[in-house]
């Protein structure tokens, strides 16, 4: 596709339940990185993909966030056991090169995650 | 801890002025600044990068200066668009790992 895409765009949870998002870089893009923003925050890591390998999850909240991408291109973002402060717009970004300090980050539109 | 700073307080101008928008950093210098746009309900989109031995880069209406000796950068929006209404958000690289760390973002507004 042209850009990052993200499914779905929103998503309501009921507390205690799990989820999964969805990533789909930039074809070819090596890296792909996933941010958690919060309303009126700007985007805070949580982990990073060099292709298949995952060389940082050190943003990952807890033990209940997990991310794949098992081939190296779509990746899924899930969260066990939904709470309330997992509410956010959690967002996707892909790279040509392998995490460069210059490299620029397309993003994608989000995922809105409510958790009631 | 290394933190990125962004004014906090909306930034509200009249079509044509320069908007000025400053981002402001703690503890090491980065060797790159990113600048983004962001829209509300999309994501970031990339506007312009500069590093730490440039001391000022312009794109079109847009330019952003780096003083590692203020740790600053302040990006200009010269004859500025209603269009131009946004978040900015101001980002770096940290000395290790691969992420971005963003600051909270300045929201600009302008009216005609």
């Amino acid at each position: 596709g042209a850009g990052v895409s993200q499914s779905p765009r929103y998503k309501v949870a009921k507390r205690g339940q799990d989820v999964a998002l969805r990533c789909d870089p930039i074809s070819g893009h090596v890296s792909l990185f996933w941010y958690q923003q919060a309303l009126g925050q700007g985007p805070e890591f949580l982990t990073y993909f060099q292709n298949e390998a995952q060389l940082d999850k050190s943003g990952l909240p807890s033990d209940r966030f997990f991310a794949e991408r098992p081939e190296g291109s779509v990746s899924t973002l899930k969260i066990q056991r939904t709470q309330q402060e997992d509410s956010a717009v959690y967002l996707c970004a892909s790279s040509l090169v392998a995490g460069g300090p210059s490299d620029t980050q397309y993003f994608g539109p989000g995922t809105r995650l409510t958790v009631l | 801890s290394q933190k990125i700073e962004q004014n906090s307080e909306a930034l509200n101008i009249q079509e044509g002025k320069t908007a000025t928008l400053t981002c402001n950093y703690t503890n090491y210098s980065p060797a790159y600044l990113q600048w983004y746009r962001q829209d509300p309900g999309r994501g970031p989109v990339f506007l312009l990068l500069i590093r730490e031995n440039e001391k000022e880069k312009r794109k079109e209406r847009l330019k952003v200066t780096f003083d590692t000796t203020l740790k600053q950068s302040l990006f200009h929006i010269t004859a500025s668009q209603p269009a131009d209404s946004a978040t900015y958000l101001c980002a770096r690289r940290p000395n290790s790992g691969y992420a971005l760390n963003f600051g909270k973002g300045t929201s600009l507004l302008v009216t005609p």
